[in-house]
């Protein structure tokens, strides 16, 4: 069936760098996006969504850019920080349609 | 807002016996919870989506006999695993949505180790 996947399954930067983690997604009938953190031991921790009107979403020190035309969805931290450290994976769903499929995950690793 | 919890948040018990997760949405009503399974260093695997007062839908490949979920209420789903074995030692993990929107927010998680 289809699946979402990443990339790059570790990214290791220094602190203060801007972070850039990929996700490929191939279900175009996808039109709900969302990062999740997920901490050694820890549930996955919602940081933000995108729905499949827009190209662009930006948070707290987050933004997620979704490019449709090439089923691909990033997220980008700015002056990535220690506590950033985690597993972070992408997850799409259709609207009204309950499931999430999850990508494999990126380890994103923060050296001070 | 947003909270979902998880009890217990880690849990060791012997082979044979059954042993129960609880799943609590504490600030929203969640008409639908998940249950997950996550290996380490791996995704998280859906087991079954819990839909509240009716029986809950079961991913290929999971027993619905070993695993039962319950949803009693808007607040509250779950799970119990029956006749533990040391290949189900695992993180189980919740999450719930809030009604009305398409996100899961997500429990800290439950570390089962079958002995």
């Amino acid at each position: 069936g289809e699946s979402v996947g990443l990339h790059l399954p570790t990214l290791s930067v220094q602190e203060g760098d801007n972070s850039i983690i990929n996700c490929a997604y191939s279900n175009s009938a996808s039109d709900y996006f969302i990062w999740y953190k997920q901490e050694s031991g820890k549930g996955p921790q919602f940081i933000i969504d995108i729905r499949s009107n827009m190209d662009k979403r930006q948070g707290q020190r987050v933004t997620v850019l979704l490019n449709k035309t090439v089923k691909h969805l990033s997220l980008q931290i700015a002056a990535t920080q220690p506590g950033d450290s985690a597993v972070y994976f992408c997850a799409e769903t259709v609207v009204g349609y309950s499931t999430l499929t999850f990508g494999k995950g990126t380890m994103l690793l923060v050296s001070p | 807002g947003a909270v979902v919890s998880q009890h217990p948040s880690w849990v060791i018990c012997k082979s044979g016996t059954s042993v129960k997760i609880e799943c609590r949405s504490l600030d929203f009503q969640a008409t639908t919870m998940f249950w997950y399974r996550q290996f380490p260093k791996q995704s998280l695997m859906l087991m079954a989506t819990s839909n509240e007062g009716s029986k809950a839908t079961y991913e290929q490949g999971v027993e619905k006999d070993k695993f039962l979920i319950n949803h009693a209420s808007l607040t509250l789903s779950t799970l119990t695993v029956t006749s533990a074995h040391p290949e189900d030692s695992s993180f189980y993990i919740c999450s719930a949505r809030d009604l009305g929107r398409d996100t899961q927010y997500f429990g800290p998680g439950t570390r089962l180790t079958v002995l």
